[in-house]
């Protein structure tokens, strides 16, 4: 059973304060591991595909990478806007229908 | 180019009512999902859609059903709701041919049953 452990469950950080979010996966053959940003009252919004171990993508202030076993969203410099829930979930190899299993989130707030 | 689109935003129903829950995509995508978001258990797909006019269960289908009847719509039925399908509801779409894509999300419907 493919499963998405994503730590920790909330991080309170200060502007300009940089941290990682973690996500720790067991599935069995990796199609793809993706980031997403949850807004209160809104939909996830995608932010990274990740597709093999030792890629990394970036985005602004968010930095994706991923090994074998874990993915980090790097957060650098933090600003108050990017107070969110960012998901975490990864798609296996042989699921015809892009399945997706999610993490939990992790709650992240970004004091001024 | 409104991306998906959830209707209603809210709804308050009582215990055995039904409601449909419609989802819409202007994107020309395949597939589409239907997930619930509920505290503590992260989002779980309850039905999905790999085409017009065909659906399968996804991981909590019970006490839920589904139509796909035209390729840009997705509907989400609860023919007797009970209190434990209170939830947030989020459809999803994805373009096929790409077996890696993302899936594109709608703003949600918070659902009470009382």
């Amino acid at each position: 059973e493919d499963q998405v452990t994503q730590s920790p469950e909330a991080l309170r950080l200060q502007e300009g304060e940089s941290s990682s979010l973690n996500c720790s996966y067991t599935v069995s053959g990796l199609r793809g591991l993706f980031w997403y940003r949850q807004d209160p009252g809104k939909g996830p919004e995608f932010l990274f595909t990740l597709y093999s171990a030792g890629e990394e993508k970036e985005k602004e202030r968010l930095k994706a990478t991923l090994t074998k076993k874990e993915s980090f969203l790097h957060i650098t410099a933090p600003k108050p806007e990017d107070s969110a829930t960012y998901l975490c979930a990864v798609q296996a190899g042989g699921t015809s229908y892009g399945k997706l299993t999610f993490g939990q989130g992790t709650i992240l707030t970004v004091h001024p | 180019n409104a991306g998906v689109t959830q209707t209603p935003k809210f709804r308050v129903l009582k215990t055995g009512q039904s409601m449909t829950l419609l989802c819409a995509q202007d994107m020309n995508h395949e597939y589409m999902y239907w997930y619930r978001q509920d505290p503590g258990m992260g989002l779980r797909l309850i039905h999905y859609s790999v085409g017009e006019g065909t659906t399968a269960k996804g991981e909590v289908p019970d006490g839920y059903n589904v139509s796909r009847l035209k390729k840009q719509n997705f509907l989400l039925g609860l023919e007797s709701a009970a209190p434990s399908q209170t939830s947030v509801y989020f459809c999803a779409s994805r373009k096929v041919g790409l077996s890696r894509s993302e899936q594109y999300f709608g703003p949600g419907t918070r659902l009470t049953v009382t």
